[in-house]
């Protein structure tokens, strides 16, 4: 079966810093992967996804992706992190027709 | 309004109680699924249904049991309520497409079994 790890529970930034997130999946086939956001208090929203086309994926809010087969790694990338950016973060495959998270990373902004 | 709603929001419950999550949806998905977060082991599926006919378990599926009353709607149900179902409980839906589905995940429901 298909699955993803994140490297890094918490990870506690500057405002203005870069944001990376790390994930790391395991497949035998070409996997597809998906990051979502969960902020405070609420559900989970997608914010990129990686099919197979291209392999650096611009999502919402200003976060990208780069899918690399060599290292398979699918880490999130913001390049100036905001206070708004707090939240949690998973990272997910797709897996015979269900999506199987990692463990979560926290991510909170420094003022 | 949002697209895809679960009722109620908090529930604090005894144990040995039955509870039932409900999840509604106006996305018009047919498939539709029940997560619950824990912390530090993300999401783990409950159980999912493809269509209203169509009910498989998930992962964790052991103590829940889920009903698939319509198209629009997919709910959760603790039989016998344990301190350790303790969680936050999501409903997400999903279209099929032609390589993979998004989901589209409800607000979720606190649930804490006392």
């Amino acid at each position: 079966a298909q699955s993803v790890t994140q490297l890094g529970s918490h990870v506690s930034v500057s405002e203005g810093a870069l944001v990376l997130l790390r994930c790391n999946y395991s497949s035998s086939v070409p996997p597809y992967l998906f990051w979502y956001v969960q902020y405070p208090n609420q559900g989970l929203q997608l914010l990129l996804k990686y099919t197979s086309a291209a392999t650096l994926v611009k999502g919402i809010n200003g976060f990208e992706a780069e899918f690399k087969k060599s290292e398979t790694s699918f880490h999130l990338t913001k390049p100036s992190a905001h206070m708004s950016d707090a939240a949690e973060y998973f990272c997910a495959v797709f897996n015979d027709y269900k999506l199987s998270f990692g463990a979560g990373t926290t991510v909170t902004v420094r003022a | 309004d949002a697209d895809v709603t679960q009722t109620p929001r908090n529930r604090i419950t005894k144990t040995g109680k039955r509870i039932m999550l409900e999840c509604s949806q106006t996305k018009g998905h047919d498939r539709m699924y029940w997560y619950r977060q824990d912390p530090g082991l993300g999401l783990r599926l409950i159980y999912y249904s493809f269509d209203v006919k169509d009910i498989n378990k998930g992962e964790i599926s052991d103590g829940y049991s889920v009903s698939r009353q319509a198209q629009a709607k997919f709910s959760l149900s603790l039989e016998s309520a344990i301190p350790n179902q303790t969680a936050l409980y999501f409903c997400a839906t999903s279209s099929p497409g032609l390589s993979t589905d998004t989901q589209y995940f409800g607000p979720g429901t606190r649930l804490t079994v006392l």
